[in-house]
């Protein structure tokens, strides 16, 4: 079945240093590739999404890109504040277009 | 401008039980879908709506079922609940349905269930 695979599990860094999380998807029909970050106790926020038609979109801090040939797309935040200490989901759209498939998470922790 | 709002927030069952969950998407967003999330995993898909009409469903038993109201908000329904159910239930709520191009789904605050 569809499937997102997400590394690394957990990644401390030290503030002001850039993270890097990668995800791979295996339904090569996925076409939306958005990213979650959750606060503990919280709801899953959306911080940044990639499309097909891209291979990278900045925001600020984030930045996401993408190798659809590959099938690999991955999250880049840069200077890194301790408020970004959260568990971030990388998530790719099914083939049929009706859900998300989730990555299992990867802690980061920033500290100061 | 009200985000997507779940109820109840909290919620103990014990086995066997039933329980409904109810999410109000944003305004003006018509589609709703409801994720599990156990406790240090991503969120799974169960069901996504649209106009009422479920849209997609993931891989969960019968005994979970849904469904989608005129004004868009949505109930999720748990027959003979397991303990295995105990899990962070998420509603998601998008403009127009994730086939369409724009997917952005916003998640509301979640409903906790513990089932014992």
């Amino acid at each position: 079945g569809e499937n997102v695979e997400q590394h690394p599990s957990t990644l401390s860094v030290q503030e002001g240093d850039s993270a890097v999380i990668k995800c791979t998807y295996s339904d090569s029909a996925s076409n939306y590739f958005p990213w979650y970050k959750q606060e503990l106790g919280k709801r899953p926020q959306l911080i940044i999404d990639i499309r097909s038609n891209v291979g990278e979109k900045k925001d600020q801090r984030i930045a996401v890109t993408l190798n659809k040939t590959a099938k690999h797309f991955s999250l880049h935040i840069t200077e890194t504040q301790p408020e970004d200490s959260a568990v971030y989901f990388c998530a790719a759209n099914t083939g049929r277009g009706t859900a998300l498939i989730f990555g299992k998470g990867t802690t980061l922790s920033v500290s100061s | 401008d009200a985000g997507v709002t779940q109820s109840p927030t909290h919620l103990i069952k014990t086995r066997g039980q039933q329980v409904t969950l109810r999410c109000s998407p944003i305004s003006g967003h018509k589609s709703v879908s409801w994720y599990q999330q156990v406790l240090g995993q991503g969120p799974q898909f169960i069901f996504q709506y649209y106009e009422k009409e479920e849209r997609g469903r993931g891989n969960f038993p019968d005994r979970f079922s849904a469904r989608q109201f005129p004004n868009y908000s949505s109930e999720l329904n748990v027959n003979a609940l397991l303990l295995g159910d105990s899990a962070l239930y998420l509603c998601a709520s998008s403009p127009r349905p994730i086939d369409s191009y724009s997917y952005e789904q916003y998640f509301g605050p979640g409903t906790r269930l513990t089932v014992t």
